[in-house]
């Protein structure tokens, strides 16, 4: 069955600090894969997404996500964050007509 | 400007009361999705339409209800059969499936 896991649900990181945000996906064919983003009481908002092509794909805000077969991961990173980064962030795969979220990680940003 | 529109942005219902929650999109899009979304949760898909006049139950289908009578309108009814309603819903669409999905700014229903 197709699925994903955001092993983290809390993460907390400091003002400038790198972040690392992961996921893990199950799909038996070749996926497509986004981020997305969202502040309190507002929809989702695309970051990045994945198709095909280079395994490592720039989005907005700076972030950027690594596709690893491999491992069925697909891992957003960001090499400084900013105090509006809060949020929180799903990771998705589009599987077969529909799309698949995982549960989300919440970051909180120390000043 | 293109985009999605939810409509209400907040509702509240009485028990036992039908609901229906609009959405609308002048994006051009074939698909469209309603996920329903509750604290860790992450989000639960309601049912999905991939052309008019046809959809498919998601995830967690019951108690609610859908048409598609018009490519830009995914209307979504939540019916008195659904058990605990309150939750925040947001509709999405997107060209086609598994494409990158677009969302409108949700709908917060309370049942009171």
């Amino acid at each position: 069955a197709q699925s994903v896991t955001q092993p983290d649900i809390h993460i907390t990181v400091s003002e400038g600090a790198s972040l690392e945000l992961r996921c893990n996906y199950s799909y038996g064919a070749t996926p497509y894969l986004f981020w997305y983003v969202q502040s309190p009481g507002q929809g989702l908002q695309l970051l990045l997404k994945y198709f095909s092509g280079d395994t490592l794909v720039q989005g907005i805000k700076g972030f950027e996500a690594e596709f690893k077969r491999s491992q069925s991961s697909f891992n957003l990173r960001k090499p400084s964050v900013h105090w509006s980064d809060a949020a929180e962030y799903f990771c998705a795969v589009g599987a077969g007509d529909k799309i698949i979220f995982g549960k989300g990680t919440r970051l909180h940003i120390l000043p | 400007d293109g985009g999605i529109t939810q409509s209400p942005k907040y509702l509240f219902r009485k028990e036992g009361q039908n609901v229906t929650l609009s959405c609308e999109q002048n994006l051009n899009h074939d698909a469209m999705y309603w996920y329903r979304q509750d604290p860790g949760q992450g989000l639960r898909l309601i049912y999905y339409s991939q052309i008019v006049n046809d959809f498919q139950k998601g995830d967690i289908a019951e108690g609610y209800s859908v048409s598609r009578e018009k490519k830009e309108s995914f209307p979504l009814t939540v019916t008195s059969a659904q058990k605990n309603p309150t939750a925040f819903y947001l509709c999405a669409s997107s060209i086609g499936g598994r494409t990158e999905a677009f969302f409108g700014q949700g709908t917060r229903l309370t049942v009171v």
